[in-house]
């Protein structure tokens, strides 16, 4: 089972629908939890952090589930430049250093 | 501000030829990592640094090293590339344990 699962898409939605990405995790040891978004072609970049009491930052809002072990990322009002890669990443510690691990992400694809 | 820089961007390399991937950052960050990415495998790391001094494997070493030349630099080595090795690979720093990492731009890899 790989450490973070993600549905690969591609999620094809008009502009303005809502959507939304889940994502599970296998170590239940897992200490934080983000989202990054990658452009084609371009390196990851942090879209937000994920906290158990849920947070929102605009049309964006991120739930944790850590009794589940799920992850969740809602877009609201979809628009034409939401469109790109959106991975889910957990961080576990591993030695001396914390460790990203990555889901193979999640394509969407906005439309007019 | 530059962030995290990584040199070469492009790099075509024929089987058996050697090559170090250099990266640098200047965010004064304790740990950096070296992932690559393929199409469908996500992110998969490659080594890291928890801080200068200090190396260790990821999930896939073989065939990489690595040095942590100061706390601004960490190289990756290709002695003998293979064309599974063609990749692209990035660089990523980040600071305190449950904090995001910030990546670097990335060297598209080409082993023929």
């Amino acid at each position: 089972r790989k450490e973070v699962e993600q549905d690969p898409g591609p999620f094809n939605v008009p502009e303005g629908a809502t959507v939304a990405f889940n994502c599970t995790y296998s170590n239940s040891a897992s200490q934080s939890f983000f989202w990054y978004r990658q452009d084609c072609r371009k390196e990851p970049k942090l879209l937000m952090s994920v906290y158990s009491s849920g947070n929102e930052d605009g049309r964006f809002t991120a739930q944790l589930n850590r009794a589940s072990q799920y992850i969740s990322l809602l877009i609201r009002d979809s628009k034409l430049s939401d469109s790109a890669t959106y991975l889910c990443v957990v961080n576990g510690r591993t030695g001396t250093a914390s460790k990203l691990t990555f889901g193979t992400g999640t394509r969407l694809q906005v439309t007019l | 501000n530059a962030g995290v820089t990584q040199t070469p961007k492009f790099q075509v390399l024929k089987t058996g030829q050697s090559m170090t991937l250099q990266c640098a950052q200047d965010m004064n960050h304790n740990s950096m990592y070296w992932y690559r990415q393929d199409p469908g495998m996500g992110l998969r790391l490659i080594y890291y640094s928890a801080s200068e001094g200090t190396t260790d494997k990821g999930e896939v070493p073989n065939g990489y090293n690595v040095s942590r030349l100061n706390k601004r630099e960490f190289s990756l080595r290709l002695e003998s590339a293979a064309p599974s090795q063609t990749s692209v690979y990035f660089c990523a720093c980040k600071n305190y344990p449950n904090t995001e990492a910030f990546f670097g731009q990335g060297t598209r890899l080409t082993v023929v």
